[in-house]
């Protein structure tokens, strides 16, 4: 099956520092990569999601970077705020499944 | 559009004893999730259903069953809860396999 490894597990930055998270995959059939937050007691929520015939997407502060022939994506979160503080999730597909990461804690401090 | 509606919120279950979690979606999503999240571990995939009338094993399928009654509803089964399967469960829908999934608020489960 499809196997996500996402690094850091936790991550401190100050404000308006830049942060980034790692993750790899394992299935070399696997076409789209997104991105979750998920604050304290919340669900998780997209925040930027990348397929498999591109190779980087930005949106604002945030940019995903993908290299399919290293199986490895990246979240690349710049100006970072407090308010990024949260609970960070990579995921790929398997199939029709989506596998997540174990995820990455971000604590932005002002 | 209430999106993912998950029932219910909370429960505590003693061991051996079973209950269903519901999940209905009014977006008219063909792909539907369960995932449980604890502490350290992220979310697992317990059972996906890619389409109405077929459910797949994900991740962490041991001692669940589910159920995608139609297309809007998709139901996850203790039949004999341990305390192994206290965690927040939850469930998750999409149009299809590669694109967002949205998610339901959680179930807070303590099997005790």
């Amino acid at each position: 099956g499809e196997n996500v490894e996402q690094h850091p597990s936790t991550l401190s930055v100050q404000e308006g520092d830049s942060a980034v998270i790692k993750c790899t995959y394992s299935d070399s059939a696997s076409n789209y990569f997104p991105w979750y937050k998920q604050e304290l007691g919340k669900r998780p929520q997209l925040i930027i999601d990348i397929r498999s015939n591109v190779g980087e997407k930005k949106d604002q502060r945030i940019a995903v970077t993908l290299n399919k022939t290293a199986k490895h994506f990246s979240l690349h979160i710049t100006e970072t705020q407090p308010e990024d503080s949260a609970v960070y999730f990579c995921a790929a597909t398997h199939g029709t499944a989506l596998i997540f990461g174990k995820g990455t804690t971000l604590s932005v401090s002002s | 559009n209430a999106g993912v509606t998950q029932t219910p919120k909370f429960q505590v279950l003693k061991t051996g004893q079973s209950m269903t979690l519901q999940c209905a979606q009014d977006m008219n999503h063909n792909s539907m999730y369960w995932y449980r999240q604890d502490p350290g571990m992220g979310l697992r995939l317990i059972y996906y259903s890619a389409s109405e009338g077929t459910t797949d094993k994900g991740e962490v399928p041991n001692g669940y069953n589910v159920s995608r009654l139609n297309k809007r509803e998709f139901s996850l089964r203790l039949e004999s809860a341990a305390p192994s399967q206290t965690s927040v469960y939850f469930c998750a829908s999409s149009e299809t396999g590669t694109s967002e999934a949205f998610f339901g608020q959680g179930t807070r489960l303590t099997v005790v």
